[in-house]
């Protein structure tokens, strides 16, 4: 079985440039998340995908962040206009719809686009 | 969202039996206690879960005391490749994984 594919895997780019990154979850895995990973820490939910519908992005930077996913599979991650700050791993993951307390907390995680904003 | 404590950091020699504690202390009734893995320059990776007293697959094992206030992961005789990043999850809401800043386990020969 496939795992989450995400490209590119490094990204460099200077502040107030745009960026965007993809994501290819697994097949038939209708739920999708977006994390952010900064150096020394866990990853934090930037945004997370039920199908083509948006869940929750309480946590995502809206007026410089922008997620979609058009057919409920593939999903795009922009940043316009980068900051500084925003030099991260970027981390797709993605899990089946169905499942019950013990799937609750399995994910599946692609190996991560790196940013580095200079 | 609730935090959970465990080391900052750990060091082991090849072979050795590691085991990483965890605290969380207000845990839901209905949470499972979850740990990740990540090795350098990957995303984490699901390797076991539990809701108590011990779980063993072919990775590790978790044992969970009656409380559930706490939980702690073994890793039996650890090898160079077992270097990475283990992660306690704190309780969440939804289906969003609450990753703290992890134990960073370096083993050597």
């Amino acid at each position: 079985e496939a795992g989450v594919a995400q490209s590119p895997r490094y990204k460099i780019i200077e502040k107030r440039q745009s960026v965007a990154f993809w994501c290819n979850p697994i097949s038939g895995h209708a739920t999708l998340y977006w994390y952010q990973q900064i150096l020394g820490q866990g990853p934090k939910l930037l945004i997370q995908f039920q199908n083509n519908g948006v869940v929750d992005d309480s946590q995502l930077p809206k007026d410089r962040f922008s997620a979609e996913r058009l057919k409920g599979v593939d999903s795009t991650l922009k940043i316009q206009p980068a900051k500084l700050e925003d030099s991260a791993v970027y981390l797709c993951a993605s899990r089946p719809r169905q499942g019950g307390p013990l799937a609750k907390n399995i994910q599946y995680f692609g190996a991560g686009t790196r940013l580095s904003v200079l | 969202l609730a935090k959970t404590t465990q080391p900052i950091s750990m060091d082991s020699y090849e072979g050795q039996e590691v085991n990483i504690t965890c605290s969380h202390n207000n845990i839901a009734t209905n949470d499972y206690i979850t740990w990740y893995q990540q090795f350098p320059s990957q995303g984490p990776r699901f390797i076991i879960q539990g809701y108590k007293t011990k779980v063993t697959n072919e990775v590790a094992s978790l044992f969970i005391p009656a409380d559930r206030k706490s939980s702690t992961l073994s890793l039996p005789r650890v090898s160079l490749s077992d270097t990475a990043v283990y992660y306690c999850l704190g309780p969440n809401s939804g289906y969003a994984l609450n990753f703290g800043k992890g134990t960073s386990l370096l083993v050597t020969p």
